[in-house]
């Protein structure tokens, strides 16, 4: 069946560090969502991308959506203790456009002050 | 624009009891999701509704999990009885119709504990 495969699995960085991570499927999405989860609360999306190839930035958060269509990266510039958390990444669980979402694993991420 | 409010927060049962978790999505939404989190994985898909009927309720375990959404506004997802595996954090999301990624927005969720 489906599956997203993220990596790394956690990271423990330094503050002012740069984060790089990603998430891989053996099947093509034509949208690829990444969340981020903080202890108590619910995914809160970060960045939403729809075409291949298309690079999108947040803030200190950059995005792209692989020419494959089946990867997608995240980049996380000069971190803060505030990105600690989990991301994800996630798409339509049949890999069309509804709103029935798939997630990976997700990714841990420590900012040590 | 106030969020998806979910109740309880926190829920502790024995195995073979019973228990209900609350949704109420963002208003006007018309799509509400329920998903299932269990430690250290992603949240995974159990039932999704268009206004108060199922679209895709493809991955609830129909033996134990039911749900439903009366009038097409609140949500109920219950199960009966509770297994030591249904430990984990019931998430609830809603969506304009159609709605992926901004615009689809998920509720703080309820942790459930079997014990």
């Amino acid at each position: 069946g489906q599956q997203l495969n993220q990596s790394p699995q956690s990271m423990f960085i330094q503050e002012g560090e740069d984060v790089s991570m990603n998430c891989t499927s053996s099947s093509i999405f034509n949208t690829w969502l990444w969340y981020k989860q903080e202890p108590g609360e619910g995914p809160v999306l970060l960045i939403a991308l729809y075409k291949a190839g298309e690079l999108t930035s947040n803030g200190r958060l950059t995005a792209q959506f692989g020419i494959t269509r089946k990867d997608s990266f995240l980049n996380i510039s000069a971190s803060i203790p505030s990105d600690v958390g989990i991301y994800f990444c996630a798409g339509p669980l049949y890999g069309g456009s509804q709103g029935n979402l798939i997630f990976g694993k997700g990714t841990k991420l420590s900012v040590k002050p | 624009e106030a969020g998806v409010a979910q109740s309880p927060r926190y829920k502790i049962i024995e195995k073979r009891q019973s228990v209900a978790f609350w949704c109420n999505p963002i208003s006007g939404h018309a799509t509400l999701y329920w998903y299932q989190q269990i430690l250290g994985q992603g949240p995974k898909l159990l039932i999704q509704f268009q206004n108060n009927g199922v679209v895709d309720d493809s991955q609830l375990p129909k033996d134990r999990f039911s749900a439903e959404r009366l009038k097409g506004v609140d949500s109920t997802l219950k199960i009966q009885p509770a297994k030591l595996e249904d430990s984990a954090v019931y998430l609830c999301a809603s969506s304009s119709v159609g709605g992926l990624g901004y615009g689809y927005t998920f509720g703080s969720g309820t942790r459930l504990t079997v014990v």
